[in-house]
Protein backbone atom coordinates (compact mmCIF):
# COMPACT_ATOMS: atom_id res chain seq x y z
CA UNK A 1 0.00 0.00 0.00
CA UNK A 2 1.47 2.97 -1.15
CA UNK A 3 1.84 5.64 1.66
CA UNK A 4 2.25 8.60 -0.70
CA UNK A 5 -0.23 8.85 -3.66
CA UNK A 6 1.16 11.17 -6.44
CA UNK A 7 -0.91 12.65 -9.40
CA UNK A 8 -0.87 12.44 -12.40
CA UNK A 9 1.14 9.59 -13.93
CA UNK A 10 2.47 11.98 -16.38
CA UNK A 11 1.77 15.61 -17.73
CA UNK A 12 2.52 17.53 -21.07
CA UNK A 13 2.41 20.84 -20.62
CA UNK A 14 3.57 23.93 -23.55
CA UNK A 15 6.77 25.90 -23.37
CA UNK A 16 6.84 28.56 -20.53
CA UNK A 17 3.45 26.91 -18.79
CA UNK A 18 3.23 26.14 -15.56
CA UNK A 19 3.46 22.52 -14.26
CA UNK A 20 1.80 21.23 -11.38
CA UNK A 21 2.01 17.77 -10.02
CA UNK A 22 0.37 16.58 -6.55
CA UNK A 23 0.78 14.14 -3.58
CA UNK A 24 -0.63 13.23 -0.75
CA UNK A 25 -0.35 11.20 2.61
CA UNK A 26 -1.64 9.49 5.22
CA UNK A 27 1.25 9.18 7.68
CA UNK A 28 0.91 12.68 9.77
CA UNK A 29 4.48 11.66 11.37
CA UNK A 30 5.86 12.76 8.29
CA UNK A 31 7.94 15.97 8.62
CA UNK A 32 10.33 16.11 5.98
CA UNK A 33 8.74 15.85 2.78
CA UNK A 34 11.28 16.21 -1.10
CA UNK A 35 11.13 16.37 -4.56
CA UNK A 36 13.49 14.40 -6.67
CA UNK A 37 13.59 14.78 -10.54
CA UNK A 38 14.95 11.84 -12.74
CA UNK A 39 16.40 11.69 -16.25
CA UNK A 40 16.41 8.52 -18.37
CA UNK A 41 19.38 6.66 -17.17
CA UNK A 42 20.04 8.65 -14.17
CA UNK A 43 19.60 8.49 -10.32
CA UNK A 44 16.85 10.55 -9.02
CA UNK A 45 18.23 14.19 -8.15
CA UNK A 46 16.65 16.42 -4.83
CA UNK A 47 15.43 19.27 -6.13
CA UNK A 48 13.66 21.27 -3.21
CA UNK A 49 12.46 19.58 -0.29
CA UNK A 50 9.73 21.38 2.23
CA UNK A 51 9.15 20.62 5.97
CA UNK A 52 5.04 21.05 7.59
CA UNK A 53 5.99 24.13 9.40
CA UNK A 54 5.94 26.36 6.56
CA UNK A 55 2.81 26.70 3.40
CA UNK A 56 5.45 27.40 0.60
CA UNK A 57 8.95 27.14 -0.49
CA UNK A 58 10.31 28.86 -3.74
CA UNK A 59 13.93 28.08 -5.30
CA UNK A 60 13.86 29.73 -8.62
CA UNK A 61 11.06 28.67 -10.85
CA UNK A 62 9.98 25.58 -8.46
CA UNK A 63 7.59 25.86 -5.64
CA UNK A 64 6.35 24.22 -3.20
CA UNK A 65 3.06 24.37 -1.27
CA UNK A 66 2.12 22.38 1.45
CA UNK A 67 -1.54 22.19 3.00
CA UNK A 68 -0.98 20.37 6.07
CA UNK A 69 -4.88 19.95 7.20
CA UNK A 70 -5.47 18.41 4.08
CA UNK A 71 -1.96 16.24 4.21
CA UNK A 72 -1.43 17.16 0.61
CA UNK A 73 1.46 18.93 -1.01
CA UNK A 74 2.69 20.26 -4.69
CA UNK A 75 5.05 21.08 -7.21
CA UNK A 76 4.94 24.23 -9.54
CA UNK A 77 7.17 24.66 -12.26
CA UNK A 78 6.60 27.88 -13.49
CA UNK A 79 7.96 29.08 -16.98
CA UNK A 80 8.43 25.56 -17.72
CA UNK A 81 11.73 24.32 -19.78
CA UNK A 82 11.62 21.18 -22.59
CA UNK A 83 14.86 20.78 -20.45
CA UNK A 84 12.51 20.30 -17.44
CA UNK A 85 10.88 17.27 -19.37
CA UNK A 86 11.76 14.51 -16.54
CA UNK A 87 9.98 12.18 -14.66
CA UNK A 88 9.49 13.69 -10.51
CA UNK A 89 9.04 12.27 -7.26
CA UNK A 90 7.79 13.95 -4.42
CA UNK A 91 8.91 11.23 -1.06
CA UNK A 92 8.01 11.79 2.56
CA UNK A 93 9.98 11.27 6.05
CA UNK A 94 10.43 10.91 9.39
CA UNK A 95 13.75 12.98 9.76
CA UNK A 96 14.74 10.56 12.77
CA UNK A 97 14.15 7.76 11.21
CA UNK A 98 15.66 6.25 7.53
CA UNK A 99 12.52 5.70 6.28
CA UNK A 100 11.60 7.43 3.15
CA UNK A 101 8.16 6.70 0.94
CA UNK A 102 8.27 7.55 -2.45
CA UNK A 103 5.55 8.46 -4.67
CA UNK A 104 4.88 6.41 -7.97
CA UNK A 105 6.32 9.19 -10.05
CA UNK A 106 4.95 11.56 -12.97
CA UNK A 107 6.90 12.00 -16.59
CA UNK A 108 6.48 15.62 -17.77
CA UNK A 109 6.48 16.66 -21.01
CA UNK A 110 7.79 20.19 -22.02
CA UNK A 111 6.31 20.38 -26.13
CA UNK A 112 8.62 23.42 -27.34
CA UNK B 1 26.55 12.60 -7.90
CA UNK B 2 27.83 12.66 -3.90
CA UNK B 3 31.19 11.03 -5.30
CA UNK B 4 28.81 7.59 -5.21
CA UNK B 5 29.37 4.89 -7.74
CA UNK B 6 27.77 1.75 -8.95
CA UNK B 7 28.84 -1.15 -10.39
CA UNK B 8 27.57 -3.27 -13.14
CA UNK B 9 25.43 -0.57 -14.10
CA UNK B 10 23.58 -3.35 -16.27
CA UNK B 11 24.06 -7.25 -15.28
CA UNK B 12 21.46 -9.75 -16.92
CA UNK B 13 21.17 -13.34 -15.22
CA UNK B 14 19.44 -16.49 -14.92
CA UNK B 15 16.69 -17.15 -12.32
CA UNK B 16 18.46 -18.77 -8.92
CA UNK B 17 22.21 -17.24 -9.28
CA UNK B 18 23.35 -15.59 -6.80
CA UNK B 19 24.05 -11.80 -7.32
CA UNK B 20 26.42 -9.15 -5.86
CA UNK B 21 25.61 -5.16 -6.75
CA UNK B 22 28.68 -3.15 -4.78
CA UNK B 23 27.81 1.01 -4.09
CA UNK B 24 31.15 2.88 -3.45
CA UNK B 25 30.89 6.28 -2.02
CA UNK B 26 34.12 8.55 -2.26
CA UNK B 27 33.21 10.77 0.75
CA UNK B 28 33.09 8.83 4.25
CA UNK B 29 29.09 9.27 4.46
CA UNK B 30 27.84 7.08 7.31
CA UNK B 31 24.22 6.34 6.30
CA UNK B 32 23.99 4.38 2.81
CA UNK B 33 20.81 2.88 1.23
CA UNK B 34 19.85 0.40 -1.18
CA UNK B 35 16.64 1.29 -3.23
CA UNK B 36 14.68 -0.48 -5.91
CA UNK B 37 13.10 1.50 -8.74
CA UNK B 38 9.84 -0.30 -10.81
CA UNK B 39 7.39 1.22 -12.45
CA UNK B 40 3.94 2.25 -10.52
CA UNK B 41 5.89 2.24 -7.70
CA UNK B 42 8.49 4.98 -7.23
CA UNK B 43 11.37 3.91 -5.25
CA UNK B 44 11.32 1.80 -2.22
CA UNK B 45 13.82 0.94 0.15
CA UNK B 46 15.64 -2.54 0.60
CA UNK B 47 18.08 -2.26 3.04
CA UNK B 48 19.99 0.81 4.61
CA UNK B 49 23.61 1.10 7.33
CA UNK B 50 24.49 3.71 9.50
CA UNK B 51 27.99 2.70 9.87
CA UNK B 52 30.23 -0.33 9.18
CA UNK B 53 28.52 -3.54 9.91
CA UNK B 54 25.42 -1.85 11.14
CA UNK B 55 22.53 -2.22 8.65
CA UNK B 56 18.62 -2.46 9.11
CA UNK B 57 15.61 -3.81 7.07
CA UNK B 58 13.47 -1.28 4.98
CA UNK B 59 10.44 -1.99 3.27
CA UNK B 60 11.03 -4.73 0.67
CA UNK B 61 14.19 -6.46 2.38
CA UNK B 62 12.92 -10.36 1.51
CA UNK B 63 15.67 -12.19 -1.19
CA UNK B 64 17.79 -9.27 -0.36
CA UNK B 65 20.91 -9.30 2.19
CA UNK B 66 23.19 -6.87 2.64
CA UNK B 67 27.13 -6.23 3.82
CA UNK B 68 29.34 -3.23 4.95
CA UNK B 69 32.43 -3.92 6.02
CA UNK B 70 33.98 -0.76 5.15
CA UNK B 71 32.45 2.91 5.19
CA UNK B 72 33.20 3.16 1.74
CA UNK B 73 31.24 0.11 0.30
CA UNK B 74 27.79 -1.19 0.87
CA UNK B 75 27.03 -4.53 -0.85
CA UNK B 76 23.67 -5.52 -1.95
CA UNK B 77 23.06 -9.45 -2.51
CA UNK B 78 20.59 -11.59 -3.90
CA UNK B 79 20.98 -15.03 -2.79
CA UNK B 80 19.06 -17.13 -5.48
CA UNK B 81 17.64 -14.30 -7.80
CA UNK B 82 14.08 -14.08 -9.31
CA UNK B 83 12.34 -12.70 -12.16
CA UNK B 84 10.54 -10.42 -9.27
CA UNK B 85 14.18 -8.83 -8.60
CA UNK B 86 14.13 -7.25 -12.11
CA UNK B 87 14.63 -3.42 -11.37
CA UNK B 88 16.49 -1.21 -11.33
CA UNK B 89 18.37 -0.55 -8.24
CA UNK B 90 19.77 2.46 -6.75
CA UNK B 91 22.24 3.35 -3.74
CA UNK B 92 22.12 6.65 -1.68
CA UNK B 93 24.17 7.92 0.80
CA UNK B 94 22.97 10.68 3.12
CA UNK B 95 24.44 13.93 4.38
CA UNK B 96 23.03 16.51 6.56
CA UNK B 97 23.12 20.08 5.19
CA UNK B 98 20.99 22.92 6.20
CA UNK B 99 19.39 21.24 8.99
CA UNK B 100 17.75 18.53 7.08
CA UNK B 101 19.18 15.17 5.99
CA UNK B 102 19.23 14.99 2.18
CA UNK B 103 19.45 11.53 0.68
CA UNK B 104 21.77 11.61 -2.86
CA UNK B 105 21.47 8.90 -5.23
CA UNK B 106 23.88 6.99 -7.52
CA UNK B 107 23.46 6.43 -11.31
CA UNK B 108 21.57 2.91 -10.72
CA UNK B 109 22.23 -0.47 -11.90
CA UNK B 110 19.67 -2.06 -14.10
CA UNK B 111 19.51 -5.79 -12.99
CA UNK B 112 17.36 -8.56 -15.14
CA UNK B 113 16.70 -11.45 -14.17
CA UNK B 114 15.69 -14.27 -16.70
Amino acid sequence: QQQVKQSPQSLIVQKGGISIINCAYENTAFDYFPWYQQFPGKGPALLIAIRPDVSEKKEGRFTISFNKSAKQFSLHIMDSQPGDSATYFCAASIRVNNDMRFGAGTRLTVKP
Amino acid sequence: DAGITQSPRHKVTETGTPVTLRCHQTENHRYMYWYRQDPGHGLRLIHYSYGVKDTDKGEVSDGYSVSRSKTEDFLLTLESATSSQTSVYFCAIRTHRGGENEQFFGPGTRLTVL
